[in-house]
């Protein structure tokens, strides 16, 4: 089974609304993290936010947010106020704490903003 | 502060030949790994490293070596390339706690 599913390998948003990308995971380590990262055109891999499995209130960093449901195991991206350079490839990680310490990865959502 | 170091960011080969990609770090992360990241596939682990001297596989190892003789270094070998072995490879490290991984650059491996 797939550790971490996205589920939309493309979305388009305009220009200052609201996007939600999806993820979902799957772990029985009950001691966990979920991260995402951003990559852009120019390929670096930029770290966006993180939610520790223990967190009680969803984490924000600026114009990110995540909606975490955890009985659901969905750990969705909400980026607020789109711009232009929010277009990018946006990936879901989750690292299990108690099992080997991998992270697992999402195969990506494709994020154009539109002007 | 350098972070994660990795070179080459490209290079070509023929199939059959060998090289070793480098990653160092400087942040005195006990984790480091290696992913290869291809279209519609996300990042795939190759192998990882919990600390000098323990190595581990990840989901596709077959055709990789890792050692990790220091905390600093941890290189990838392509003992035989392959064309499927054509892909961006990435070098990531984080401490052994609930900490984000630190990428390196990537490199864009062809295998002609």
């Amino acid at each position: 089974a797939q550790k971490i599913t996205q589920t939309q390998p493309g979305m388009f948003v305009q220009e200052k609304e609201a996007v939600t990308l999806d993820c979902t995971y799957d772990t029985s380590d009950p001691s966990y993290g979920l991260f995402w990262y951003k990559q852009p055109s120019s390929g670096e891999m930029i770290f966006l936010i993180y939610q520790g499995s223990y967190d009680q209130q969803n984490a924000t960093e600026g114009r990110y947010s995540l909606n975490f449901q955890k009985a659901r195991k969905s750990a969705n991206l909400v980026i607020s106020a789109s711009q232009l350079g929010d277009s990018a490839m946006y990936f879901c990680a989750m690292r299990e704490f108690n099992t080997g310490n991998q992270f697992y990865f999402g195969t990506g959502t494709s994020l154009t903003v539109i002007p | 502060n350098a972070g994660v170091t990795q070179t080459p960011k490209f290079q070509v080969l023929k199939t059959g030949q060998s090289m070793t990609l480098q990653c160092a770090q400087d942040m005195n992360h006990e984790y480091m790994s290696w992913y290869r990241q291809d279209p519609g596939m996300g990042l795939r682990l190759i192998h990882y490293s919990v600390g000098a001297g323990i190595t581990d596989q990840g989901e596709v190892p077959n055709g990789y070596n890792v050692s990790r003789s220091t905390t600093e270094d941890f290189p990838l070998r392509l003992l035989s390339a392959a064309p499927s072995q054509t892909s961006v490879y990435f070098c990531a490290s984080s401490y052994l706690a609930n900490e984000k991984l630190f990428f390196g650059s990537g490199t864009q491996l062809s295998v002609l």
